[in-house]
C-alpha cells in the first residue's frame, strides 16, 4: 500500500523568506510524486510533478521539489515567499508501474505567510 | 480550455436520501477520477475510469455509491441511501491517457448530510 507523510498541519513564514513543505512517501516501485495547492473555496492545482529524472523539478509560481530517494522524500520549496502563497498544500503519490493511478495524498499542510 | 466541472456545488440532503454528483472532465481526457475529503481528513481515492470502463473501484466505501460514465464522457456518483458520514468534499478529476499526466481537478461538490 501506498502512503504519504506531512508532518507539519501548518507552517508559518515570513514574506521574502524561504519556506518548505515536508512531504515523505512509502511506495511499491517507482513513485510519480505530485504537489497539489488549494486556495480557500476552490479545487485543488497542480503544481508539479516528478516522474523520472532531474531530482529537482521546477513548476507554477517559482516552487520546486527536491526528489531524495535514499530519504523517500518530496519537499516543496521556494527561495522567496509571498503573501499569495498563503494556501494548503497537499503531496500525492502514485504508483503506475504497480497498475495503480489512483493519488494518494498527504493530510495537507497550511502555509501562512506573513507579511 | 475549459476545465473540470462539477455540479452541484454544494448539497444538503437528509440522511436517507438521494443525491447524484455530476462531473464534466476536460474534453479528451479518457482518465476520469473520483476523490473525497471528509472533514479534517485526507482525500481518498474512490474510483478511477478509462473512458466508460471502471478500471479501478478499490476506494468505493460500499454498495450505497454507484458511479457511472456511460459513452465515456460526463460521469455521475450516485449515494444512494446518504448516510451522515458520507458527508464530505468529493472531488472529480481527469487526466489523459498516459500514466504519468497530471490530474487535473475540479472545484468539487460539497456535500452535508443532515
Amino acid at each position: 500500500a501506498q502512503s504519504v507523510a506531512q508532518p507539519e498541519d501548518q507552517v508559518n513564514v515570513a514574506e521574502g523568506n524561504p519556506l518548505t513543505v515536508k512531504c515523505t512517501y512509502s511506495v511499491s516501485g517507482n513513485p510519480y510524486l505530485f504537489w497539489y495547492v488549494q486556495y480557500p473555496n476552490r479545487g485543488l492545482q497542480f503544481l508539479l510533478k516528478y516522474i523520472t529524472g532531474d531530482n529537482l523539478v521546477k513548476g507554477s509560481y517559482g516552487f520546486e521539489a527536491e526528489f531524495n530517494k535514499s530519504q523517500t522524500s518530496f519537499h516543496l520549496k521556494k527561495p522567496s515567499a509571498l503573501v499569495s502563497d498563503s494556501a494548503l498544500y497537499f503531496c500525492a503519490v502514485s504508483a503506475p508501474g504497480a497498475g495503480s493511478y489512483q493519488l494518494t495524498f498527504g493530510k495537507g499542510t497550511k502555509l501562512s505567510v506573513i507579511p | 480550455e475549459a476545465g473540470v466541472t462539477q455540479f452541484p456545488s454544494h448539497s444538503v440532503i437528509e440522511k436517507g436520501q438521494t443525491v447524484t454528483l455530476r462531473c464534466d472532465p476536460i474534453s479528451g481526457h479518457d482518465n476520469l477520477y473520483w476523490y473525497r475529503r471528509v472533514m479534517g481528513k485526507e482525500i481518498k481515492f474512490l474510483l478511477h475510469f478509462v473512458k466508460e470502463s471502471k478500471q479501478d473501484e478499490s476506494g468505493m466505501p460500499n454498495n450505497r455509491f454507484l458511479a457511472e460514465r456511460t459513452g465515456g464522457t460526463y460521469s455521475t456518483l450516485k449515494v444512494q441511501p446518504a448516510e451522515l458520514e458520507d458527508s464530505g468534499v468529493y472531488f472529480c478529476a481527469s487526466s489523459p491517457r498516459e500514466a504519468h499526466n497530471e490530474q487535473f481537478f475540479g472545484p468539487g461538490t460539497r456535500l452535508t448530510v443532515l
